[in-house]
C-alpha cells in the first residue's frame, strides 16, 4: 500500500520555466489538497479538490494551476516560476468529509527556482 | 473561525526527561486536533488526533495529548524523550463539516544526549 506519492522529491528551474508535480493516491480518497510549507511558516493550502474534476483555491493560490481528471491523481502546474516559488510542497489526501479525518502526506517535492 | 498557535518555536531536552510541546487553538464550532511529526526530509505522519471521544488521547511512540477545552489547549507529552524523537511537530485545527485545516507553525524538538 503506497498511500500518497509524490514525483518528483527534487527538480530544479530557471525563472519563467514551467512544471509539473503529481500526487497520486491509493486510498480512494475524495478530498486531495496541495500545501506549500516554508520556514517558521507551517504548511499553507495552495489549492484542494472535494472529488474528480473539481479544484478550488487556497489561501496562496497565485502563480499555480492544478487539475483533477482522475480520482486518485492531482496535479500542481507552475506556468512561469519564480524565485518566489522556491519550497517544499506537500500533497496531502483524506476521506471524505463526513467524519472529520486526518491527512495523508505524501514524502514532498523540494523545488528551487533561480 | 479558527487558528492555531504553537507557543514555542524550539524545544531542547535530554534524552530521558519528559517533553512538553504547547499547542492553543480557537475555533468557532467544535474542533478536531492533530498532532503530526515531521522527521527531516520527510513527509508529515500522525501523532494522534482527538475527535470528541476521550479527552485524553494517546499516540504512536509513547506520545499523548489532552484536549482541555477550558484553557483551549492540546499540548503534546511524552513521559521520556528518545534521540529519535528529534523532528519538527505540528498541531493542526480542523472543524466537521468544513474542508480547512489550520497548521500551526511548528516546533522543532532537539534532544541532546
Amino acid at each position: 500500500n503506497a498511500g500518497v506519492t509524490q514525483t518528483p522529491k527534487f527538480r530544479v528551474l530557471k525563472t519563467g520555466q514551467s512544471m509539473t508535480l503529481l500526487c497520486a493516491q491509493d486510498m480512494n480518497h475524495e478530498y486531495m489538497y496541495w500545501y506549500r510549507q516554508d520556514p517558521g511558516m507551517g504548511l499553507r493550502l495552495i489549492h484542494y479538490s472535494v472529488g474528480e474534476g473539481t479544484t478550488a483555491k487556497g489561501e496562496v493560490p497565485d502563480g499555480y494551476n492544478v487539475s483533477r481528471l482522475k480520482k486518485q491523481n492531482f496535479l500542481l502546474g507552475l506556468e512561469s516560476a519564480a524565485p518566489s516559488q522556491t519550497s517544499v510542497y506537500f500533497c496531502a489526501s483524506r476521506r471524505q468529509l463526513s467524519n472529520t479525518g486526518e491527512l495523508f502526506f505524501g514524502e514532498g517535492s523540494r523545488l528551487t527556482v533561480l | 473561525a479558527q487558528s492555531v498557535t504553537q507557543l514555542d518555536s524550539h524545544v531542547s531536552v535530554s534524552e530521558g526527561t519528559p517533553v512538553l510541546l504547547r499547542c492553543n487553538y480557537s475555533s468557532s464550532y467544535s474542533p478536531s486536533l492533530f498532532w503530526y511529526v515531521q522527521h527531516p526530509n520527510k513527509g508529515l505522519q500522525l501523532l494522534l488526533k482527538y475527535t470528541s471521544a476521550a479527552t485524553l488521547v494517546k499516540g504512536i511512540n509513547g506520545f499523548e495529548a489532552e484536549f482541555k477545552k477550558s484553557e483551549t489547549s492540546f499540548h503534546l507529552t511524552k513521559p521520556s524523550a528518545h534521540m529519535s524523537d528529534a523532528a519538527e511537530y505540528f498541531c493542526v485545527v480542523t472543524a466537521s463539516g468544513t474542508y480547512k485545516y489550520i497548521f500551526g507553525t511548528g516546533t522543532r524538538l532537539k534532544v541532546l544526549a
